[in-house]
């Protein structure tokens, strides 16, 4: 079965850090890009970051440059998230999702067609 | 950075309707265009790639059409697992940028 797990989301204070991790199974990870996607509490998706499948091609939401780093393991089939400096407004779950190269007219799309069920990070004094 | 305006907002259905929701960008974006729906609690799921590519297994009531700056995703007989939040998403140039939502309720 084709599967992203989230994990590592928790409670934490204004100033801290967390790591999430995103194990993927039943698909070969080295051969797709991958991005962090975060929905705060009654809002709509916000794309986080975005990197490639050779580690390559990274970038990042202006709302969390500077402090928040993407990074893989191919070998573990792992994608994480490292994020400093935490505030409140980054209270939010974050999905992992798979990022496809899809084929439409003779191009290439990508297609985010592949999502974990989410992990929960709060940041509150 | 590009920003994608989604309206509307939210909507009233009901059962067998039509529905049409849209999103305009800022700047042109081609076809960088992709459709997600979300359900309450649950993880987006990907409808249109390529601004009008039907991804795999999504029923063909589903549709995408559009280029550059306007862009719609259509749902023709709506059903009852239709009712969701409804995203568009460009990922033309960075920051990738996804619209504010539309919420599909039942009438």
């Amino acid at each position: 079965e084709v599967q992203l797990v989230e994990s590592g989301g928790d409670f934490v204070q204004p100033g801290g850090s967390l790591r999430l991790s995103c194990v993927a199974s039943g698909f070969t990870f080295t051969s797709y890009g991958m991005i962090w996607v975060r929905q705060a509490p009654g809002r709509g998706l916000e794309w986080v970051s975005y990197i490639g499948s050779s580690s390559n091609g990274i970038n990042y939401a202006d709302s969390v440059k500077g402090r928040f780093t993407v990074s893989r393991d191919n070998a573990k089939n792992s994608l994480y998230l490292q994020m400093n400096g935490l505030r409140d407004e980054d209270t939010a779950v974050f999905y992992c999702a798979r990022g496809s190269l899809l084929t439409a007219g003779g191009s290439h799309y990508h297609g985010f067609d592949v999502w974990g069920q989410g992990t929960t990070v709060t940041v509150s004094s | 950075a590009i920003q994608m305006a989604q309206s509307p907002s939210s909507l009233s259905a009901s059962v067998g309707d039509r529905v049409t929701i849209t999103c305009r960008a800022s700047q042109g974006i081609g076809n960088d265009l992709g459709w997600y729906q979300q359900k309450p609690g649950k993880a987006p799921k990907l409808l249109i790639y390529g601004a009008a590519t039907l991804h795999s297994g999504v029923p063909s009531r589903f549709s995408g059409s559009g280029s550059d700056t306007d862009f719609t995703l259509t749902i023709n007989s709506l059903q009852p697992e239709d009712f969701a939040t409804y995203y568009c998403l460009q990922d033309y140039s960075y920051p990738w940028t996804f619209g504010q939502g539309t919420k599909v309720e039942i009438k």
